[in-house]
């Protein structure tokens, strides 16, 4: 599996305003998920995008897919206070290797 | 609640020492991933163990061990622990053996360790 890179590293929002991440990543994949990490607590997973999705939707969450371009991103609309966290990207290659690489995250702050 | 729980939630020790950490994945998941989260590392891949054989391997140190038992509990066992592993180490879990279709995995709470 290959690392994905998110951008920005950090982004500080207000309460009900959009927040967009960036993953970006370097061979081809098969599939590639998205996870939320509250401070200290364990990972959890958002949405799931296949290589042959463009966009997929999950409540509040849209993630988008450019394989072309190898890059997704994730929005948030209408965020809240409860969103603040670090997000990953965690994209699964074509090959048989089984493991997940975390980026280093974007950490998301949701100012109330 | 991911259905994953790790045991467990808080170990102090001092350097030199041995522990075992302790994960049971999520009822009918086969595959468990262990990972070390610390501030300067980010979130390390460690070791995936797949109805109890090992799959797959990461950043692991030869002073670390894991095992994943016959009813698929997995324990990673931390020997001559150094200041550095102090860490964040998180179990997770999913339902397939994790090639080019895997699914989503499933994270437990963690543990923390802090080696004195």
């Amino acid at each position: 599996s290959q690392q994905g890179e998110e951008d920005p590293q950090a982004l500080s929002i207000q309460e009900g305003e959009n927040a967009t991440m960036n993953c970006s990543y370097k061979t081809s994949i098969n599939n590639l998920q998205w996870y939320r990490q509250n401070s200290g607590r364990g990972l959890v997973h958002l949405i799931l995008i296949r290589s042959n999705e463009r966009e997929k939707h999950s409540g509040r969450l849209r993630v988008t897919l450019d394989t072309s371009k190898k890059s997704s991103s994730l929005l948030i609309t209408a965020s809240r206070a409860a969103d603040t966290a670090s997000y990953f990207c965690a994209p699964k290659t074509m090959d048989s290797s089984y493991k997940l690489i975390f980026g280093s995250g974007t950490r998301l702050l949701v100012r109330p | 609640d991911s259905g994953v729980t790790q045991t467990p939630k808080h170990l102090i020790t001092a350097t030199g020492q041995r522990v075992t950490l302790r994960c049971s994945p999520r009822s009918g998941d086969l595959s468990v991933y262990w990972y070390q989260q610390s501030l300067d590392q980010g979130l390390q891949f460690l070791i995936q163990y797949y109805n109890g054989e090992e799959r797959a391997k990461g950043n692991i140190l030869e002073r670390f061990s894991a095992q994943q038992f016959p009813d698929l509990h997995s324990e990673l066992n931390l020997s001559s622990l150094e200041l550095g592993d102090s860490a964040l180490y998180f179990c997770a879990s999913s339902v397939d053996s994790g090639r080019a279709s895997a699914r989503e995995q499933y994270f437990g709470p963690g543990t923390r360790l802090t080696v004195t």
